[in-house]
């Protein structure tokens, strides 16, 4: 699986829209960006994936650049409840078994 | 529909004991797959099961066994218990072992002293 890089930590006020970036420069042809967020406590919540072309789901919007290697997971009016860890993971579509976490971007949202 | 549910919560225990730990997988799903979660660190990976057998392995030694049920439940076991062994562990179901949209359980903590 490619490797992904998150800046460690990130704040956003409240209302305001939340991106959070991930690098995936090695990412080949048939792999997928997922995002998964781990709020304090909990277990992991899958939130959205793509492969190439942009995405939007009830939680988020997904930005996957042309070259596809980079993404943006886009939380358009963040709330306190949207303060996690946010994990982005590549991964070849139905290869199986793991998903590999790195250590993520730390959301601080704040009134 | 029932999500993906984990116990003990918490669980104390010392070193050189055996612990279980248990899942039950969301309705509808057949694989399970378990994750170690150390403080400050993100989830690693132990296995997974799919039709009650290993369907694959992460870096962890043989004390760490692990069992699915026809009702696709499943049992985490650690043997010889060791300090670095504390940590949170989830459990995470999936409606097939290629599916990577995983819905994972609260986890139980456990503690060894």
């Amino acid at each position: 699986d490619a490797k992904t890089t998150q800046p460690p930590s990130m704040d956003c006020a409240e209302g305001r829209a939340a991106n959070l970036p991930c690098n995936h420069s090695t990412i080949s042809g048939n792999e997928y960006v997922y995002w998964y967020r781990q709020i304090h406590s909990q277990g992991p919540q899958y939130i959205i994936h793509g492969l190439k072309n942009n995405e939007t789901n009830e939680m988020a919007s997904l930005i996957i650049t042309e070259d596809r290697k980079s993404s943006t997971l886009i939380l358009p009016h963040a709330t306190l409840r949207d303060t996690a860890v946010y994990y982005c993971i590549v991964r070849v579509g139905q290869a199986g078994t793991a998903l590999i976490f790195g250590k993520g971007t730390t959301l601080s949202v704040s009134s | 529909e029932t999500g993906v549910t984990q116990s003990p919560t918490h669980l104390i225990k010392t070193r050189g004991q055996q612990v279980t730990l248990r899942c039950s997988s969301q309705s509808g799903h057949n694989t399970v797959s378990w994750y170690q979660q150390a403080l400050g660190q993100g989830p690693q990976f132990i296995f997974q099961y799919y039709r009650e057998e290993e369907n694959g392995r992460g870096n962890f030694p043989p004390r760490f066994s692990g069992l699915q049920f026809p009702n696709y439940s499943s049992e985490l076991n650690v043997n010889a218990l060791e300090l670095d062994d504390s940590a949170l562990y989830l459990c995470a179901s999936s409606s097939g072992p290629g599916n990577n949209e995983q819905f994972f359980g609260p986890g139980t903590r456990l503690t060894v002293l």
